[in-house]
This record gives C-alpha cells, structure tokens and sequence, in this order.
C-alpha cells in the first residue's frame, strides 16, 4: 500500500517555505525522498533510516517520526530550481520500494 | 559515461505489437528495477532484479517479460501492446538492495506510446 503524501501540489514564490508530508499506514522501516524534474527522470535527495533521525541538504531537510508513521520534507528559502514534483518511499518487505502519489512543487519569481 | 542508461528514449508503436526497452548500469549494483510512470506521474515498481535473480514480480500482466543476462542488464520485454501500456518506463539500480544505501539510480527513461 502506497505512502500518502501532502499537500498534492504547492504554488510558492522565491524565498517561502513549504513542508511536504508522507504518512503510512504501514510501520515504516525508512523513508527515502526523491525529486523529478519535468521530463527527467526521479533523482535521490535522501533516506531516513530510524525515528528521530533528521537529515539536510543545502536548504532541504527531512524528519521522520517513526512511532507517527510518517515523514516531512522541509523546504527552505526556496528557490527556482526547487519546482518539480517530490515522492516519498517506504520500504516494503523484499526491499520494494513503494512511492507515495508525489507533491508538485512550483516556484515562481 | 551514463550510470543508468536506457533505450530506446522513445517507443511510438501499434497495438498488438511486441517492444523490448533494454538498460544497463555501470555503477556495479547488484540489485535492478522496472519502474512504470503513467500519465498520473505514478511511479510503480514492477520488477526487481538481485544479481540475475527475479525477486520482485509486482501483479504485471505475463505480457510483460524481464530478462536479466548479467547483473549490469535488465531488459523488458513486452508482448501484444495494449493502449494502457503507454506509459514512461525507468530503469533503476541499487547496491545490496535498498536496505543498505537506500538510493535508486534511475535511467532517463523510455516513453512509450501505443497507437
């Protein structure tokens, strides 16, 4: 059963924040974020392994909440080349990889 | 050099036809995967591949066929095109599974679309 993201699709100006979030119904071994550019294919932003663990990259950050089921991706100060659309995974048993329906992200100037 | 690579980018083909997409990855993973993108941008897995061995066979219709010859290929074979096939197909790459580093290495993908 597929992670259900939120919200399915955001509108920001240069600089705003966001949060995208990912919940399962499902307990959750680790939680991994990607982001898919138009017409590209799906590239890693990273994975979260165990409750309370937090991550960042440039102005990018994630948490996850184990005992909650579910995962935010915390987008900073963004900017234009943050526009894409944004999928959460969950690990299923036999290290299948489910992702959630994706956000759709733009950012405008 | 392309870590993922697919061909071809492009399928434009009639119903009822036979298509193969084939990838290969230079990164020297262990684990492979088709991954089907409809026109909702829904990704989902369809097969997984450790080391030549089938381990992940979502519920796929038989008319789609795998084919691993050697840990750095994955092919896809898919029989007697219907029109719900058309779709954007990704090939991707992991080591030792996801469970240990977590990130796929897709392919640019291959769009197929069935007339």
């Amino acid at each position: 059963q597929q992670p259900v993201q939120s919200p399915q699709a955001v509108i920001l100006r240069e600089g705003e924040d966001a949060v995208i979030n990912c919940s399962s119904s499902k307990a959750l071994y680790s939680v991994h974020w990607y982001r898919q550019k138009h017409g590209e294919a799906p590239v890693f932003l990273m994975i979260l392994l165990k409750g309370g663990e937090q991550k960042g990259h440039d102005k990018i950050s994630a948490s996850f909440n184990e005992k909650k089921q579910q995962s935010s991706l915390y987008l900073t100060a963004s900017q234009l080349s943050y526009s894409g659309t944004y999928f959460c995974g969950t690990l299923e048993y036999g290290n299948k990889l489910v992702f959630g329906a994706g956000t759709i992200l733009r950012v405008k100037s | 050099d392309t870590a993922v690579s697919q061909t071809p980018k492009y399928l434009v083909t009639q119903m009822g036809n036979d298509k193969s997409i084939k990838c290969e990855q230079n990164l020297g993973h262990d684990t492979m995967y088709w991954y089907k993108q409809d026109s909702k941008k829904f990704l989902k897995i369809m097969f997984s591949y450790n080391n030549k061995e089938l381990i992940i066979n979502e519920t796929v219709p038989n008319r789609f066929s795998p084919k691993s010859p050697d840990k750095a290929h994955l092919n896809l074979h898919i029989n007697s095109l219907e029109l719900g096939d058309s779709a954007v197909y990704f090939c991707a790459s992991s080591r030792l599974g996801q469970r240990n580093t977590g990130e796929l290495f897709f392919g640019e993908g291959s769009r197929l679309t069935v007339l």
